[in-house]
């Protein structure tokens, strides 16, 4: 079956930057978009953005811009999320999602999504 | 503060029919941009419920329903149970330069 797997949960200093990964499988990788959502402690869904497996290419929530890289590997159909220059604020799960829609025809939705990895920012 | 509005909480009865609103603008949902549900139940992970503005996808009970008006959609359920108490989020898409995908606040259902 479709799934989605992240790495664990990661502790981190103000300032320090993290790396997300989300192993795929299931299907075919290069058939679809990979976004990335984080859900700060109770608080809603936010989008940050997304990577095409095939070509590689991006595109970031303008909040984001500067301080994330989204990145794919298709010899192991993973895709990475690093955020850098970590804030309190930066404190959430982190969930990458497959894009079970077209981002292109602006009518992505979200299925499966992985299971999440929670960053926490602390001194 | 979200660009789609969602009732921070709903309530009902087992067995009734609750509906949550989900309230956008000319660029988003009022543009003509589908709208997505996802039903988060305590400790999991987000699951598609509602895509497309009306479909479900294959294993969601016919209980859930959408639909989409103008700048609004709402999620109905109907014969409520003790299983669909959690959190609703509606997402959809945005003109704005600024984020390109935008969800709902969420709604807390609380089945009585």
């Amino acid at each position: 079956q479709v799934q989605l797997v992240q790495s664990g949960a990661e502790v981190k200093e103000p300032g320090a930057s993290v790396k997300v990964s989300c192993k795929t499988s299931g299907y075919t990788f290069a058939g679809y978009f990979i976004h990335w959502v984080r859900q700060a402690p109770g608080q809603g869904l936010e989008w940050m953005g997304w990577v095409s497996p095939t070509s590689g290419g991006t595109n970031y929530a303008q909040k984001f811009q500067g301080r994330v890289t989204m990145t794919r590997d298709t010899s192991v159909t993973t895709a990475y999320m690093e955020l850098s220059s970590l804030r309190s604020d930066d404190t959430a799960v982190y969930y990458c999602a497959r894009d079970t829609g077209d981002y292109y025809r602006s009518t992505s939705y979200y299925e499966p999504w992985g299971q999440g990895t929670l960053v926490t920012v602390s001194s | 503060q979200s660009v789609l509005t969602q009732p921070p909480s709903v309530s009902g009865a087992p067995g009734q029919r609750v509906t949550i609103s989900c309230t956008g603008s000319s660029s988003n949902i009022g543009a003509g941009f589908d709208v997505h549900w996802y039903q988060q139940l305590p400790g999991t992970t987000p699951k598609l419920l509602i895509y497309g503005n009306t479909n479900r996808p294959s294993g969601v009970p016919d209980r859930f329903s959408g639909s989409k008006s103008g700048t609004s959609a709402s999620l109905a359920i109907t014969g409520l149970q003790a299983e669909d108490e959690a959190d609703y989020y509606c997402q959809s898409h945005d003109s704005s330069l600024s984020v390109h995908v935008v969800f709902g606040g969420g709604t807390k259902l609380t089945v009585l």
